[in-house]
């Protein structure tokens, strides 16, 4: 059974560095796409990009300029780095599985979630 | 870009039927998911591929998708149903997109 577990610092300054880092336990790795998804407090889901196993990358077009996804396949993590982030940043953010076929599966399983909290 | 759009919220009677939209620009030709999202967890995919159910979730969840329209209904609805649904497809240009949220209430 797939556990998908996140960690990362949860109170940052406006311009840090946003570092998000997910482990996948159990299950398949390779063959998954792997995605990052943040949620405003109070406010709907929000797509921020994903990644394969082997490294291909698609991004939300109006995230792209500061947002870095990236694999490591030995240690089964994906991690989320957001460059230069203001109080609209602030807001859960969860890693999400998507199986095979990779346009129509969905996120089969998603990680705890985690409270980033932009704050001067 | 490609958006999707649901009613904010849609109440139901206990043991009745619940249908929520998702409208989208051609959504009929893409595939749509549906996740429920109960207060405080993590979102729980319901439906994929238009119609199909992952396992465990129970069979009064069911899917539809024609035209700009795809819709999730729940017969029979429970007070365990109350949630948060949010309806998701890709568009090849915009990646993955998640429509703007139904709450469901069962009164």
């Amino acid at each position: 059974q797939m556990q998908l577990q996140q960690w990362g610092a949860g109170l940052l300054k406006p311009s840090e560095t946003l570092s998000l880092t997910c482990a996948v336990y159990g299950g398949s790795f390779s063959g998954y796409y792997w995605s990052w998804i943040r949620q405003p407090p109070g406010k709907g889901l929000e797509w921020i990009g994903q990644i394969s196993h082997s490294g291909n990358t698609k991004y939300k077009s109006s995230l792209k300029s500061r947002v870095t996804i990236s694999v490591d396949t030995s240690k089964r993590q994906v991690s989320l780095k957001m460059t230069s982030v203001t109080a609209a940043d602030t807001a859960v953010y969860y890693c999400a599985s998507n199986p095979p076929p990779y346009d129509s599966g969905g996120f089969e399983k998603w990680g705890q979630g985690a409270l980033v909290t932009v704050s001067s | 870009s490609f958006e999707l759009t649901q009613p904010p919220s849609v109440s139901v009677s206990l043991g009745q039927t619940a249908r929520i939209t998702c409208s989208g620009n051609y959504l009929g030709e893409k595939y749509a998911c549906w996740y429920q999202q109960r207060p405080g967890q993590s979102p729980v995919l319901v439906i994929y591929q238009d119609s199909r159910r992952p396992s465990g979730v129970p069979e009064r969840f069911s899917g539809s998708n024609s035209g700009k329209t795809a819709t999730l209904t729940i017969s029979g609805t429970q007070v365990m149903d109350e949630a948060d649904y949010y309806c998701q497809a890709w568009d090849s240009s915009s990646g993955w997109v998640f429509g703007t949220g139904t709450t469901v209430t069962v009164v």
